[in-house]
């Protein structure tokens, strides 16, 4: 079946641009996260969303992100007013079929993000 | 909070050899440790994981190890081949169903 999908692969976006980034999980999932990953780096958490709930926003590094899932399925991800350390590559990945428990997370291709 | 330190950043073996990347994490609440296999351009793929009440899970050419009272767990890959190649994460969480703490990953590079 369809993997976890994320638009667009590239975004390239001059400082103070708003920018949105759009995950389509895997059919069914209930759980989806974001990360953000630096060049040469591990990813990092950002939010994490149980169907249109946002149980835990932690991650996200400034208020200017903002997360949203409005009918449990596509997420997008904002990011306003940009900043040349926003660059980076924005991985989506869901998880959890409803009714099962212990499934691992199953990662998108990402959004390479470069801010000039 | 969770801590996930993980090396060789860079690991070069012949084809055909084992490769061992290894991971230690600071928090003793984490139960899960997954291992991601990330190509150029691409996601993080999954490539076997591991909870804390099992020692060791093998999956063909993978295997993974985790000691718990030491904080650390291991990948190994036997009979490297080139589509091996790629950059190794291990990562560890309280649960799969929550956030993922990643070390830095490896660089596996398999000499033909």
């Amino acid at each position: 079946g369809a993997g976890v999908s994320q638009s667009p692969r590239y975004k390239v976006a001059k400082r103070g641009q708003d920018v949105a980034l759009r995950c389509d999980p895997i059919s069914g999932h209930v759980s989806l996260f974001w990360y953000q990953q630096a060049l040469g780096q591990g990813p990092e958490f950002l939010t994490y969303f149980q169907n249109e709930a946002q149980l835990d926003k932690s991650g996200l590094p400034s208020d200017r992100f903002f997360a949203e899932r409005p009918e449990g399925s596509v997420s997008t991800l904002k990011i306003q007013r940009t900043q040349q350390e926003d660059s980076a590559v924005y991985l989506c990945a869901s998880s959890q079929p409803a009714g099962r428990s212990n499934q691992p997370q199953h990662f998108g291709d990402g959004t390479r993000l470069s801010i000039l | 909070g969770e801590n996930v330190e993980q090396h060789p950043s860079t690991l070069s073996v012949q084809e055909g050899d084992s490769a061992v990347i290894k991971c230690t994490y600071s928090d003793s609440a984490s139960n899960y440790f997954p291992w991601y296999k990330q190509e150029l351009g691409k996601g993080p793929q999954l490539i076997i994981d591991i909870r804390s009440n099992v020692g060791e899970k093998k999956d063909q050419r993978i295997a993974v190890t985790l000691n718990k009272t030491a904080k650390h767990f291991s990948l190994h890959i036997t009979e490297t081949q080139p589509e091996d190649s790629a950059v190794y994460f291990c990562a560890a969480s309280p649960d799969s169903n929550y956030q993922l703490i990643w070390g830095a990953g490896t660089k596996l590079i398999i000499k033909p």
